[in-house]
């Protein structure tokens, strides 16, 4: 089956400029999530879906981050206006709705901030 | 924050076993525990999990404390390509919908 696709790969702009991102999940699958993780860091979880109803929101800076999953398939995240400390690398992730499964996870998009 | 605490290195002989050791004093009585590895620029990949009961996989095996309040997980032959960052994660919520919260991880070293 194919995995979680995400695009851009790679992604620099310059601060105070906005930026999107998007996800697509495993078809069926009806969680989705979207981290971030800096450089040496684990990922830290922004926001995760149940469909297209937002679960947890608690860390996601929303000043200036918003993330919306229509139809409940993909998703886009979006930084606006950007600061030098959104570099990282964000990664979406999908898991169904069947008890005690895995998530999988995209091989995420690279953004730097200049 | 994450649940769980792992010794942020690790080094194994290329051909031994790995264990990588993981404490999570504070799971729920319902809260599964998840392994994730990390090679360096790819997304995290999904190795085992468990609740209380050992389990075992083509990748690795799952060992979980009868108190469940730390695990640990094998790498039964470790190979070059197993060098990554290994991540212990407690997850949080319902078994299909919750949270999974990573930590720092262990990086594990293997060498020749």
């Amino acid at each position: 089956e194919a995995g979680v696709a995400q695009s851009p790969r790679y992604k620099i702009i310059e601060k105070r400029q906005s930026v999107a991102f998007w996800c697509n999940p495993i078809s069926g699958h009806a969680t989705l999530y979207w981290y971030q993780q800096i450089l040496g860091q684990g990922p830290k979880l922004l926001i995760q879906f149940q469909n297209n109803g937002v679960v947890d929101d608690s860390q996601l800076p929303k000043d200036r981050f918003s993330a919306e999953r229509l139809k409940g398939v993909d998703s886009t995240l979006k930084i606006q206006p950007a600061k030098l400390e959104d570099s990282a690398v964000y990664l979406c992730a999908s898991s169904s709705s069947d008890r005690n499964t895995e998530a999988f996870f995209g091989q995420g998009t690279r953004l730097t901030v200049v | 924050d994450a649940k769980t605490t792992q010794p942020p290195s690790m080094d194994c002989a290329e051909g031994r076993a790995a264990n990588l050791p993981c404490n999570h004093s504070t799971i729920s009585g319902n809260e599964y525990v998840y392994w994730y590895r990390q090679i360096h620029s790819q997304g995290p990949q999904y190795i085992i999990h468990g609740l209380k009961n050992n389990e075992t996989n083509e990748m690795a095996s799952l060992i979980i404390t009868e108190d469940r309040k730390s695990s640990t997980l094998i790498l039964p032959h470790a190979t070059l390509r197993d060098t990554a960052v290994y991540y212990c994660i407690v997850r949080v919520g319902s078994s299909n919908t919750g949270k999974l919260i990573f930590g720092q991880g262990t990086t594990l070293q293997v060498k020749p």
